[in-house]
């Protein structure tokens, strides 16, 4: 079976600084790995994905995620931290032969100025 | 370009009563796919429409609940006997669905539910 893990439930960073969400999956088969944020009373937006080839993802907003497939992990990064980047946060992951895609619980980022 | 639309934004219900929920894919995204959010929770997934087949309902989707895509455009959920566990947003989301199962899901804004 499939599952997701972030294993932080809150986040906290000072605007300007490197941010980092983690999140480790498990799936039989190459991953389909997924980042989305919520914002309050919104619905999920999507960051960015892996499906395949270069292991450093480039999405929108500035963010990145980089595919470790020895730690089975897809954290996602960020150089310089906004306020506005404060949210919700969540990875997801799909396997090659599964119609259903597993979400993590989701880590809140909250960025101080 | 029109996102994912979802209707009603907002129910609120008492037990026993049912339910139906409205979802609006993007124009010409083939697959749609149904979730439940409750507080504090990510997305579960509930239900997989290809065109208009569903071809696959997670184990959360009890009897009580009834998804149809009838002509592979709208979707609709709908909730029998609304219980209190229930309560929780509904998302709906789409994707184009060309080629792997690694093509973007766009989500809707949801549904939010409320039984009373």
């Amino acid at each position: 079976a499939q599952s997701v893990a972030q294993p932080e439930d809150q986040v906290n960073v000072a605007e300007g600084n490197p941010l980092t969400v983690k999140c480790t999956y498990s799936v039989s088969g190459n991953p389909y790995l997924f980042w989305y944020v919520q914002y309050p009373n919104r619905g999920l937006q999507f960051l960015l994905k892996y499906i395949t080839g270069d292991n450093l993802v480039k999405g929108s907003y500035g963010f990145e995620a980089e595919f470790n497939k020895s730690q089975t992990s897809f954290h996602l990064k960020k150089p310089s931290a906004l306020v506005s980047d404060s949210a919700l946060y969540f990875c997801a992951v799909r396997g090659p032969y599964n119609n259903d895609m597993r979400f993590g619980a989701g880590t809140r980022l909250t960025v101080k100025p | 370009d029109t996102g994912v639309s979802q209707d009603p934004r907002h129910k609120i219900t008492k037990r026993g009563q049912n339910v139906t929920f409205r979802c609006d894919p993007i124009s010409e995204h083939n697959r749609l796919y149904w979730y439940r959010q409750t507080l504090g929770q990510g997305p579960e997934f509930l239900t997989y429409f290809q065109n208009e087949a569903q071809l696959e309902k997670s184990r959360l989707l009890s009897d009580r609940f009834s998804a149809e895509r009838p002509k592979g455009s709208f979707s609709t959920l709908e909730i029998q006997r609304t219980e209190q566990g229930d309560s929780a947003m509904y998302l709906c989301a789409s994707s184009l669905g060309s080629g792997t199962l690694g093509d973007t899901q766009y989500f809707g804004p949801g549904t939010r539910l409320t039984v009373l």
